[in-house]
């Protein structure tokens, strides 16, 4: 089946500091998206992709579709305390058919920032 | 506008009781999506309905689980004879159309 590879597992950074993750797949997406989860909730969007090669941002956060459509980005710049979480990308294919919607999450990216 | 809402935030069953886990999509939605979370996973699909369908569940494991979106009410997770191995958070996510999915809180299943 699909997986996604994302790296790195986690990452310890101080305050202020950039911070980029990324995402790589043994298959074509049309859509990459962004999500962030807080310890003991569900993930919420931060950012979504529809075409490759499309460069998105939302505040600090910048995310890239790549061209090939089997990869995805995200940069968070200067990183504050409250961007501790954990952070997923995750691939759908929106071929139609019975896979329509279904979504395949990356393994995760676990952000500390140190004040 | 409320949220997508789950009930129980927690549960804890006895192996081979059984489990159902509820999701209220957001007010307007008609396309509801259940996954799973082991610890320090990521999600995984399980089920794809729309009302009164099941449209995908080619992620749910063949035995014991089932799900439901009856045209009133929430989408119900059941889970018959639970496992220790069904131990998990199970997302319950809900979008007007097969677009931008918003997840609920979770319901934090443990099996004893």
């Amino acid at each position: 089946g699909q997986q996604l590879n994302q790296s790195p597992q986690s990452m310890f950074i101080q305050e202020g500091e950039d911070v980029s993750m990324n995402c790589t797949s043994s298959s074509i997406f049309n859509t990459w998206l962004w999500y962030k989860q807080d310890p003991g909730e569900g993930p919420v969007l931060l950012i979504a992709l529809y075409k490759a090669g499309e460069l998105t941002s939302n505040g600090r956060l910048t995310a890239q579709f790549g061209i090939t459509r089997k990869d995805s980005f995200l940069n968070i710049s200067a990183s504050i305390p409250s961007d501790v979480g954990i952070y997923f990308c995750a691939g759908r294919m929106d071929a139609g058919g019975t896979s329509y919607g279904k979504l395949t999450f990356g393994q995760g990216t676990i952000l500390t920032v140190h004040p | 506008n409320a949220g997508v809402m789950q009930n129980p935030r927690h549960l804890v069953r006895r192996r081979g009781q059984e489990a159902r886990l509820r999701c209220s999509p957001m007010k307007g939605h008609s396309h509801v999506y259940w996954y799973r979370q082991l610890p320090e996973e990521g999600l995984k699909f399980m089920v794809y309905l729309q009302k009164e369908n099941i449209i995908d569940e080619s992620g749910m494991p063949k035995e014991r689980f089932s799900a439901e979106f009856p045209k009133e009410g929430p989408s119900i997770l059941r889970i018959q004879q639970v496992v220790r191995g069904d131990s998990a958070a199970y997302f319950c996510a809900s979008s007007p159309s097969p677009d931008t999915q918003y997840f609920g809180p979770g319901t934090r299943l443990t099996v004893l």
